[in-house]
């Protein structure tokens, strides 16, 4: 019954490779959210999605490209993988215009050798 | 710009004690003010969400304060226990270019000696 599912828990890879990061929720959200947690433990929004539409890019890289299919999932495709990369991306959803909490899955720890 | 900021950046305190969490935020403009909890290697866990129009919020032993003028919210935890070790972030929902989103300080990372 995890309300913010999000896979792989680990993921290590070498420089230059192309990997996917899948997000589901299950709370009835209109609103998903990618979040970067650097090694400093700060944790910066990258990507909204309301409803299937992008309405959130934070000056990322084009090498990220967020997917929805649809309002209850949001994946992260990354190309050409980099050292700086490496981090823990967390998948997070809410209900956009009202006070209602942000809901967090337990994030995928991105290592690129 | 909003900028959070989260001081002491960590505490450390014996296992009883009542102790006080603070975070700043530069810009009064905020929808609501949240804390979340972050335990190692887990995402976070939204612990109170005080809304702009509130002054505190409350939840067993843990109480949140919010002055939107001067830009300061507490988070207070009484009778401290070693299960309350972990990180704390607070964050403020801001809107941006017609959407919304949460910018989050660094983090107080929390522990309870026994």
């Amino acid at each position: 019954d995890t309300a913010v599912s999000q896979t792989p828990k680990y993921l290590v890879t070498q420089m230059g490779n192309d990997k996917s990061i899948k997000c589901e929720q299950n709370l009835g959200h209109d609103t998903m959210y990618w979040y970067k947690q650097d090694s400093k433990k700060f944790l910066k929004i990258m990507f909204s999605y309301n409803n299937k539409e992008l309405i959130i890019n934070e000056t990322v890289p084009n090498r990220f490209s967020p997917k929805s299919p649809d309002k209850a999932h949001l994946n992260l495709h990354i190309n050409s993988l980099e050292l700086g990369d490496s981090a823990v991306y967390f998948c997070a959803s809410n209900q956009q215009y009202s006070n209602s909490p942000l809901h967090f899955g337990n994030g995928t720890r991105l290592t690129v050798t | 710009k909003q900028e959070v900021t989260q001081i002491p950046a960590a505490l450390s305190v014996p296992e009883g004690e009542n102790l006080v969490l603070n975070c700043s935020f530069t810009d009064s403009a905020i929808y609501n003010l949240q804390w979340f909890r972050q335990d190692p290697g887990k995402g976070l866990t939204s612990l109170l969400l005080i809304q702009s129009s509130q002054r505190e919020q409350t939840s067993g032993r843990l109480n949140a304060s919010l002055d939107k003028s001067s830009g300061r919210s507490t988070l207070y935890i009484a009778a401290s226990q070693p299960g309350d070790s972990a990180t704390y972030l607070c964050a403020v929902k801001i809107q941006i270019q017609g959407a919304q989103k949460l910018v989050f300080g660094q983090g107080t990372r929390l522990t309870i000696n026994p």
